[in-house]
C-alpha cells in the first residue's frame, strides 16, 4: 500500500471549517484514500473513504486532487467533539489479505 | 456503537500471568484484526485472521497468539505478562460475508494494566 504523509497537528477554531491534507504521492490507480480518526483512548472511527472522485457524507467532505497525489478530509463545521487524531490510509479496496496500516496520524484540536 | 464488541473492558493483572481476550466482529465479517496502543503510541498491527485462518502477522510477540473460532469470534492470548504489555487492545473487523469495499470497524479496545 502507498505511503502517506500527514501534519503532526493541526488547530481549528469551532463553527469553522477543519481541512486536513493527505499526501500520498505513489498511489496506485486501484488504491482508494481511506480516513479515521481516534478520539482519545477510543476505537478508530471509519469517517470517509474515495477513488477519485469527491465524496460527502454525514460526517465529512473527501477532496481527491485530479492526479490523485494528495486529499483533503474537510470537517464543515467542526465542533469540540471532533477534537481527535485523524489518519490518512492508502489502500485497495478488496477482500480478506488487506491489513489497516495506520501512521501517527494528524492531532487535530477544535478550540472555543 | 461500531457493532464489534471487545471484553473485558478493563483488565488489571500481575506480571508472569496470562489473559484472553475476546472480540466479536460485526455479524457477518469474515476479517479480524488486533492491535496494541501503548500509551502516547500508535497503533501498531499484531495480526490477521479471515475466515478462521491466520493471514498475517505483525509485530507479535512470541508470547501473544490467537485464534478465530468457526463463529468467527476472536480471542488474543498474552501469557507470561510483563509491565510493558500494558496498553490498550483493540480488535477490527471488515470484509462482510457478501462483498463491498471493506472499511475496518473498531471496538473500543480492552485496557490491559500490568502491576
Amino acid at each position: 500500500d502507498a505511503k502517506t504523509t500527514q501534519p503532526t497537528s493541526m488547530d481549528c477554531a469551532e463553527g469553522r471549517a477543519a481541512n486536513l491534507p493527505c499526501n500520498h504521492s505513489t498511489i496506485s490507480g486501484n488504491e482508494y484514500v481511506y480516513w479515521y480518526r481516534q478520539i482519545h483512548s477510543q476505537g478508530p472511527q471509519y469517517i470517509i473513504h474515495g477513488l477519485k472522485n469527491n465524496e460527502t457524507n454525514e460526517m465529512a467532505s473527501l477532496i481527491i486532487t485530479e492526479d490523485r497525489k494528495s486529499s483533503t478530509l474537510i470537517l464543515p463545521h467542526a465542533t469540540l467533539r471532533d477534537t481527535a487524531v485523524y489518519y490518512c490510509i492508502v489502500r485497495v479496496a478488496s477482500g480478506g489479505s488487506y491489513i489497516p496500516t495506520f501512521g501517527r496520524g494528524t492531532s487535530l484540536i477544535v478550540h472555543p | 456503537d461500531s457493532g464489534v464488541t471487545q471484553t473485558p473492558k478493563h483488565l488489571i493483572t500481575a506480571t508472569g500471568q496470562r489473559v484472553t481476550l475476546r472480540c466479536s466482529p460485526r455479524s457477518g465479517d469474515l476479517s479480524v484484526y488486533w492491535y496494541q496502543q501503548s500509551l502516547d503510541q500508535g497503533l501498531q498491527f499484531l495480526i490477521h485472521y479471515y475466515n478462521g485462518e491466520e493471514r498475517a502477522k505483525g509485530n507479535i510477540l512470541e508470547r501473544f497468539s490467537a485464534q478465530q473460532f468457526p463463529d468467527l469470534h476472536s480471542e488474543l492470548n498474552l501469557s507470561s505478562l510483563e509491565l510493558g504489555d500494558s496498553a490498550l487492545y483493540f480488535c477490527a473487523s471488515s470484509a462482510p460475508r457478501d462483498g463491498g469495499t471493506t472499511e475496518a470497524f473498531f471496538g473500543q479496545g480492552t485496557r490491559l494494566t500490568v502491576v
